[in-house]
């Protein structure tokens, strides 16, 4: 059974940016896409954007954003370190929440059939 | 883009029937997949394709989708069905690829 878990900074500041990686163990991370999806408390889920290795896409690497935040995210795979990673500027408190990484698959569609236990980020001075 | 919309709770007895409603424009030519979240923990898939289980889910749990509404169906519920509920489409029209509905707190009395 593939695992996920997301590894980064819990406290950052307004204003700073926000970096964090998900190491996939207990499977590849070839051959799949991986997606980064955040919850603020109490409320719901917001997907941010993913990651093509899947060859979905003629292009391995190949991203889309959530338009809300496209100006602001970029992500990253390092595929030998089993690796994928989210990089968010200019940090404001509406971005405090819990930041989860999940593995796509497709079953019909595309949905997200792993999730790692997700890590929260808050943004205070 | 694409909006998916859910009741805020349902409170059901126990043994009783649980639905929640997914709403949105033309959804049952949309494929639906449900994910149960419990306080603290990472979202589970517990329906998928419109009404497929994966392994480990419960008979209990079923799904249909038509129109403009889906619905997961929880039979039989138990104490431990008590969590957020989310439905969720792939969005190929749009850049916004992955689309959650609001989320329904599903309360076992």
């Amino acid at each position: 059974q593939v695992q996920l878990q997301e590894s980064g900074p819990g406290l950052v500041k307004p204003s700073e940016t926000l970096s964090l990686t998900c190491t996939v163990s207990g499977g590849s991370i070839n051959g799949y896409d991986w997606s980064w999806i955040r919850q603020p408390a109490g409320k719901g889920l917001e997907w941010i954007g993913h990651i093509q290795t899947s060859g979905r896409t003629q292009t391995s690497g190949t991203t889309n954003y959530n338009p809300s935040l496209k100006s602001r995210v970029t992500l990253s795979v390092d595929t030998s370190k089993k690796q994928f990673s989210l990089r968010l500027t200019s940090l404001s408190a509406a971005d405090t929440a819990v930041y989860y990484c999940a593995r796509e698959e497709v079953k019909g569609t595309w949905l997200f059939d792993n999730w790692g236990q997700g890590t929260l980020v808050t943004v205070s001075s | 883009s694409y909006v998916l919309t859910q009741p805020p709770s349902v409170s059901v007895a126990p043994g009783q029937t649980a639905r929640i409603a997914c709403g949105g424009n033309n959804i049952g030519t949309k494929s639906v997949h449900w994910y149960q979240q419990k306080p603290g923990q990472a979202p589970v898939l517990v329906v998928y394709d419109d009404s497929d289980r994966p392994s480990g889910t419960p008979e209990r749990f079923s799904g249909s989708n038509s129109g403009n509404t889906a619905t997961l169906t929880i039979t039989r519920v138990e104490a431990g069905d008590e969590a957020d509920y989310y439905c969720q489409v792939w969005d190929s029209a749009s850049d916004l690829c992955y689309v959650f509905g609001t989320g329904t707190k599903v309360t076992v009395l």
